[in-house]
């Protein structure tokens, strides 16, 4: 069975500096997605990047970029130039290739965001 | 507007009176779950159901029930609710099991007491 792993419960980041969330993963499939999942206060889960592994290149969306790591079973988040908006709790998520699961999560990481 | 929804947001209720929370998806997904989110452990998977009538267990099945009768709706039932269902729950969605991104509803706040 697959697991993922956020080894930190809470985050915090000066507003417009940089902050990198973590992730970690293990499984034995070789074609997954990965997934970066932003929950604010309304309780909406938001879909914030994705990650295909066949891809070497990583994903980036405007200020969000993830470093992934194939080998390492890594798979972070960096957000740039941090915003008040970007509060949140953040979900790292998997994707594979048993019909089952259609996603595992990892525990999150609340990022706070400091004016 | 593609969207899943979820009802009621927000419940409490007694131990041991049934309830269910409804879940309908207007994208014509075939694949719907079940997910409970509780402080540290992110969510985790009550059920799944990959088309009509096609349902089976995820991690986290034990006192719960669903049913897949419309490709739309898949609601989650509580025969008996008990204190440790507490949890938010959330309804999602997606074309098939793999590779597609997967909408979720709003979330429902369950306290059983």
């Amino acid at each position: 069975a697959q697991t993922v792993t956020q080894s930190q419960p809470e985050m915090s980041v000066q507003e417009a500096e940089t902050v990198t969330l973590s992730c970690t993963y293990d499984t034995s499939e070789s074609d997954y997605y990965l997934f970066w999942y932003k929950q604010p206060p309304s309780r909406q889960m938001i879909l914030v990047i994705r990650q295909e592994a066949y891809k070497q290149q990583n994903a980036t969306e405007n200020r969000f970029s993830v470093n992934f790591q194939k080998a390492a079973k890594s798979f972070s988040l960096k957000i740039s130039d941090s915003q008040l908006g970007d509060a949140a709790m953040y979900f790292c998520a998997y994707r594979g290739n048993n019909a089952g699961n259609m996603l595992t999560f990892g525990g999150g990481t609340r990022l706070m965001v400091k004016p | 507007e593609a969207q899943v929804t979820q009802n009621p947001r927000y419940l409490i209720t007694v131990t041991g009176k049934k309830l269910t929370v409804t879940c309908s998806q207007n994208m014509n997904h075939e694949y719907m779950s079940w997910y409970r989110q509780d402080p540290g452990l992110g969510l985790r998977q009550i059920y799944y159901s990959m088309n009509v009538e096609v349902t089976d267990k995820g991690d986290v099945p034990e006192g719960y029930k669903v049913s897949r009768k419309e490709k739309r709706n898949f609601p989650l039932i509580l025969e008996s609710p008990s204190p440790n269902q507490t949890s938010l729950y959330f309804c999602a969605s997606s074309y098939t099991p793999s590779r597609a991104e997967a909408f979720f509803g709003q979330g429902t706040r369950l306290t059983v007491v």
